[in-house]
């Protein structure tokens, strides 16, 4: 069964210095690999996506994620945070076949500090 | 063009009643999904419905029912309602059912049952 972790349910970081968001996944195949940022009240924007294309994933508002195999990781980062990129983060990985079904880790809740 | 729409986007409820959430996808897209969002945790996947089928389900009980109409908009019932469905119903279209297509979301419906 496909199944992420998302490490951490916390980040803290000041303005300007990197962001990194950690998630690790299962999956018995070949994975489709999304991030997706939720504001408060919002709903769920999708930030990149991994379809086994490149393992580099460059993503909106300068965030990018890398797909490491031996790894099972996809860990998103952002060279230099602003105050707008607080919010909610999921990673997710989508189940195989035709149900459209996604699975969403727990979530990371981004602080940004002036 | 209008994103995904959900209405109403809040809503309260007594145990025991029944709601109906609506949902209608961006044009041309003809698959929709339901996600039950409980507050603290990720999207849980409830229903996908393309060409107005159910395409996949999800682990909830059969109090949960959905359809979906001819112009590709669709309807989540809750029947016999508990204090632990409130949460955020989230509703997602695509062009098609599987995840390769993208999905975009709506800003969901605030259930909240007293």
């Amino acid at each position: 069964a496909q199944s992420v972790t998302q490490l951490d349910s916390h980040v803290s970081v000041s303005e300007g210095t990197p962001v990194l968001l950690r998630c690790n996944y299962s999956s018995s195949y070949s994975p489709s690999l999304f991030w997706y940022v939720q504001h408060p009240n919002k709903g769920l924007q999708l930030l990149l996506k991994y379809t086994s294309a490149a393992t580099l994933v460059k993503g909106i508002n300068g965030f990018e994620a890398e797909f490491k195999k031996s790894e099972t990781s996809f860990h998103l980062t952002k060279p230099s945070a602003h105050m707008s990129d607080a919010a909610e983060y999921f990673c997710v990985v989508s189940e195989p076949g035709n149900t459209g079904k996604l699975i969403f880790g727990q979530g990371t809740t981004l602080q940004v500090k002036p | 063009d209008a994103g995904v729409t959900q209405s109403p986007t809040h809503l309260i409820k007594t145990r025991g009643q029944q709601v109906t959430l609506r949902c209608s996808p961006i044009s041309g897209h003809k698959s929709v999904s339901w996600y039950q969002q409980v507050l603290g945790q990720g999207p849980q996947f409830i229903f996908q419905y393309y060409e107005k089928e159910e395409r996949g389900r999800g682990n909830f009980p059969d109090r949960f029912s959905a359809r979906q109409f001819p112009n590709y908009s669709s309807e989540l019932n809750v029947n016999a309602l508990l204090l632990g469905d409130s949460a955020l119903y989230l509703c997602a279209s695509s062009l098609g059912p599987r995840d390769t297509y993208g999905y975009t979301f709506g800003s969901g419906t605030r259930l909240t049952v007293v």
